[in-house]
């Protein structure tokens, strides 16, 4: 299948700095990627929409100040955890998605576990 | 409301087969993604429905019914590699924006 890579794969940082998470899709251009996020023992919970050249799209309840989404071409968008804190701390997952005639599927990238401590 | 079901958890032993349930209730839809996911990494996608029936792949099946809100996954000739859990993903717009439940954790045992 595609491949979808993000970097770093883990970080552990200080309460109050920033910390940018990087998602690329490799063999492939995809105009949408997600950002998701999953705590322990729970499953994903979207994020935000990134569309390549446009503002994301943000869930409702998630910080469009604090999570900063940049989708700059069409195989790369990052993600800013601004002035991260504890609470903050999670996995953070990007997936692309793939669409074609008959194609449709998303592909998750490996994911970036933070730690803010 | 935005409601995705799936049972929490299911045992089942080697050489089995296990039938992993999902019904939804989604103010859009636009098909139904199964995912597994390991401990500790990302999912993997398994299949995409979005008309009804069933489609196989290898050992995998999935089912889908748009009427009544429901899809299925089976598992056949079950390996101890299958234990993971197993996401229900309902595609709720036409972004490909996806709407998950709560995941199914599967356990295989000798």
């Amino acid at each position: 299948g595609a491949v979808v890579s993000q970097h770093p794969s883990r970080v552990i940082c200080k309460s109050g700095t920033s910390v940018k998470i990087e998602c690329r899709s490799l063999d492939f251009q995809a105009t949408t990627m997600f950002w998701y996020r999953q705590f322990p023992k729970q499953s994903l919970m979207l994020m935000a929409t990134s569309n390549e050249g446009s503002k994301a799209t943000y869930e409702q309840g998630v910080e469009k100040d604090k999570f900063l989404i940049n989708h700059a071409s069409l195989t790369l968008s990052t993600l800013t955890v601004t002035s991260a804190h504890p609470e903050d701390s999670s996995f953070y997952i990007c997936s692309a998605r793939l669409a074609g005639h008959t194609v449709e599927t998303q592909y998750f990238g490996p994911g970036t576990r933070l730690l803010v401590l | 409301g935005q409601n995705i079901d799936q049972p929490t958890e299911m045992t089942a032993t080697e050489g089995a087969i296990v039938q992993i349930n999902c019904t939804y209730q989604t103010s859009g839809f636009n098909g139904l993604f199964w995912y597994q996911q390991h401990a500790g990494e990302a999912p993997t996608f398994l299949s995409y429905n979005v008309l009804d029936g069933l489609e196989e792949k290898g050992r995998f099946s999935s089912f889908l019914s748009r009427s009544k809100g429901y899809s299925y996954l089976l598992l056949k000739e079950l390996q101890m590699k299958d234990s993971a859990s197993y996401l229900c993903a309902a595609r709720t717009d036409s972004w490909g924006k996806l709407q998950f439940g709560a995941g199914t954790q599967v356990v295989v045992t000798p």
